[in-house]
């Protein structure tokens, strides 16, 4: 099973509204990551959580708060999001570089399609 | 820190042709891999081919080929015999290795003509 579940498949939420995107996999690996992807552009890497633990932030607003409760479960918790947010968030996971090869091939899900009004 | 670049933003090919998707990087590091990954309109990133730089060998996947020149930093897929299936995205990336970060470049637009 190479598989990533996001849910849910499309968001529509305010600015003053909180919620959650969620992603899981039980693939064993302990690495996942979330990406932001904007229209016709590559996907930009947002956080890295290693072994359950924030190993890269890169420099991503305090309105996107991560969290990984357990080695298979991933969320990202928005809240007072701005319009220029809207873009679709997508989960990776892989195996952590303890592992040696085969270098850390990323799998993906489907993505979560998010639009704040 | 590396770069990838990708100089043809669209291409298009006619079914059961042969088509080169061009890639270049730059990079100080010898150790690392490059990827492709094909993100077809519903979007889910999928791992086309992986080369790792210590091999000299081009990776291949069924249609799918690398021409890999490390002095030169190119690494372009080919795709023999193009399925309609092929219409996507494609994304050329590179990991250092031992390193979770990717670096994508900014795709190619495939378009296969029946």
């Amino acid at each position: 099973d190479t598989e990533v579940t996001q849910t849910p498949k499309h968001l529509v939420m305010g600015m003053t509204n909180k919620k959650s995107l969620k992603c899981e996999q039980h693939m064993g690996h302990r690495a996942m990551y979330w990406y932001k992807q904007k229209a016709k552009k590559p996907p930009e890497l947002m956080f890295v959580y290693s072994y359950e633990k924030l190993s890269i932030n890169e420099s991503v607003p305090s309105r996107f708060s991560p969290e990984c409760p357990n080695s298979s479960l991933l969320n990202l918790h928005l809240h007072a999001l701005q319009p220029e947010d809207s873009a679709l968030y997508l989960c990776a996971s892989s195996h952590y570089r303890d592992r040696g090869p085969p270098g850390n091939i990323q799998y993906f899900g489907a993505g979560t399609r998010l639009s704040v009004l | 820190a590396q770069t990838v670049t990708q100089s043809q933003p669209e291409m298009s090919v006619q079914e059961a042709e042969t088509v080169t998707l061009s890639c270049t990087y730059d990079t100080s590091e010898s150790d690392y891999y490059l990827f492709w990954y094909k993100q077809p309109p519903s979007r889910q990133m999928i791992l086309v081919i992986r080369q790792e730089a210590y091999k000299q060998q081009n990776a291949t996947e069924n249609r799918f080929s690398v021409n890999f020149q490390k002095a030169a930093k190119s690494f372009s897929l080919k795709i023999s015999d193009s399925q309609l299936g092929d219409a996507a995205m494609y994304f050329c990336a590179y990991a250092n290795f031992g390193n979770e970060k990717l670096t994508f470049g900014t795709g190619t637009r495939l378009t296969i003509i029946p």
